[in-house]
């Protein structure tokens, strides 16, 4: 994979549902996976920044996995809430460099 | 810690006219950074500075594009001249290290 990929491009589930999505990255030099949420006419806001192979993260009802060895990452987000509607985006940075490569994120719509 | 701001947060402009954004990292970080955001797609790094000297500007179209960051501190972008395919979202972000990049609220810029 020589690009960051996300999959699906949008994503539509009702309050309650539990979703997921996925993001792949060049293995060789990786530095570091950096999750984002972008809410309309808001800036990204990060989510999480993972490093290791096999880290997990948790954010109130958002949690990361990351497997740096074949390159993926997921994301998954429990009993979705409208205000969960957003792009999600990952960005993969390698190492020695500051530069941040981005997926073209998922968008989500959470229904009432 | 104040965030990364940048203006205007819209602007309206007719092709072929010219358009400069601004943009103030978090104070101390070194490292500022232009993405352009087409709907539909995922944010495409323009032009990288550490400092104000250029790290990475291969995705910016030069013979419209340019973008300076005087002191080391704040940046401008400007387009010169407008193309209609210039519309996006022009995000600035910052960062001190690898470990996360904090995004300004975007300029929308739409060419008609």
């Amino acid at each position: 994979i020589l690009n960051v990929e996300q999959s699906p491009q949008s994503l539509h589930v009702q309050e309650g549902d539990s979703t997921n999505f996925t993001c792949s990255f060049p293995s060789s030099n990786f530095y570091a996976l950096h999750w984002y949420r972008w809410e309309t006419a808001k800036s990204p806001e990060a989510l999480f920044v993972m490093t290791l192979n096999g880290d997990e993260k948790k954010k109130g009802r958002i949690s990361a996995t990351l497997n740096t060895k074949e390159g993926y990452s997921y994301l998954y987000i429990k009993g979705s809430q409208p205000e969960d509607s957003a792009t999600y985006l990952c960005a993969s940075s390698t190492s020695g460099t500051y530069k941040y490569i981005f997926g073209t994120g998922t968008r989500l719509k959470v229904l009432a | 810690e104040a965030g990364v701001a940048q203006s205007p947060r819209y602007k309206i402009i007719e092709k072929r006219q010219s358009v400069a954004f601004w943009c103030n990292p978090i104070s101390g970080h070194a490292t500022l950074y232009w993405y352009q955001q087409i709907l539909g797609q995922g944010p495409k790094l323009l032009i990288q500075f550490q400092n104000n000297g250029v790290v990475d500007d291969s995705q910016l179209p030069k013979d419209r594009f340019s973008a300076e960051r005087l002191k080391g501190v704040d940046s401008t972008l400007k387009i010169q001249p407008a193309k209609l395919e210039d519309s996006a979202v022009y995000l600035c972000a910052s960062s001190l290290a690898p470990a996360g990049a904090y995004f300004g609220p975007g300029t929308r810029l739409t060419v008609l």
